[in-house]
């Protein structure tokens, strides 16, 4: 079974930093590529974030390039989100999605609970 | 433009049909993906590539697609189609994904 598993939310002050994870399981996780995406409250989701299988190829949104770093580490099954700069609008739960295979590539197939960001003074 | 455009709400009634649709220039070169939120769960894939269902997902959702609007189709609805419902596409570079705004499905 497929398991994404988020951490690393919490409470920051603008302008502060925050690393989110994603361990996941029941896949081979250096066959897959991964997403990071985030919902502000009571608001819609907004992707953030790309990362190919080898880490060949990394995409973000205008909204948080420069400012986020999304990586993994194969050896680990882990996905990460270093979240430097933070803004009030960077609140919000972020999710880490996993793409599907075959011809379900690339849908976000298998999505994790996800993590609470709240960036506030 | 690559922007997705979805209407804020729709209401059906129990065994009606619920149509969702989303509009976008790059819906016409790119595939759509359609995912249900219901409240406090993650969101889940229930349409890929415009018109297919992934397994486990009920027959009575079906997509279809023309031009620069694709649609998702709900027939029969039931109470528990009550949801938020995204549509999702690639920008036209394909590296950037896009979400629709997304509609509140209300069950009257």
């Amino acid at each position: 079974e497929v398991q994404l598993v988020e951490s690393g939310g919490g409470l920051v002050e603008p302008g502060g930093s925050l690393r989110l994870s994603c361990a996941a399981s029941g896949f081979i996780f250096n066959s897959h590529s991964l997403n990071w995406v985030r919902q502000a409250p009571g608001k819609g989701l907004e992707w953030v974030s790309f990362i190919s299988g080898s880490s060949a190829y990394i995409y973000y949104a205008d909204s948080v390039k420069g400012r986020f770093t999304i990586s993994r580490d194969n050896a680990k099954d882990s996905l990460y989100l270093q979240m430097n700069s933070l803004r009030v609008e960077d609140t919000g739960i972020y999710y880490c999605a996993r793409e599907g295979s075959g011809d379900l590539s690339p849908s976000l197939v298998y999505w994790g609970q996800g993590t609470l960001v709240t960036v506030s003074s | 433009s690559d922007d997705l455009t979805q209407p804020p709400s729709v209401s059906v009634s129990p065994g009606q049909t619920a149509s969702i649709t989303c509009s976008g220039d790059v819906l016409s070169r790119q595939f759509a993906y359609w995912y249900r939120q219901k409240p406090g769960q993650a969101p889940v894939l229930i349409i890929y590539k415009d018109t297919e269902r992934p397994p486990g997902i009920p027959e009575r959702f079906s997509g279809s697609s023309s031009g620069t609007t694709v649609t998702l189709t709900i027939s029969g609805v039931l109470a528990e189609d009550e949801a938020d419902f995204y549509c999702q596409s690639s920008d036209n570079t394909g590296k950037s994904r896009i979400f629709g705004g997304g509609t509140k499905l209300t069950v009257l």
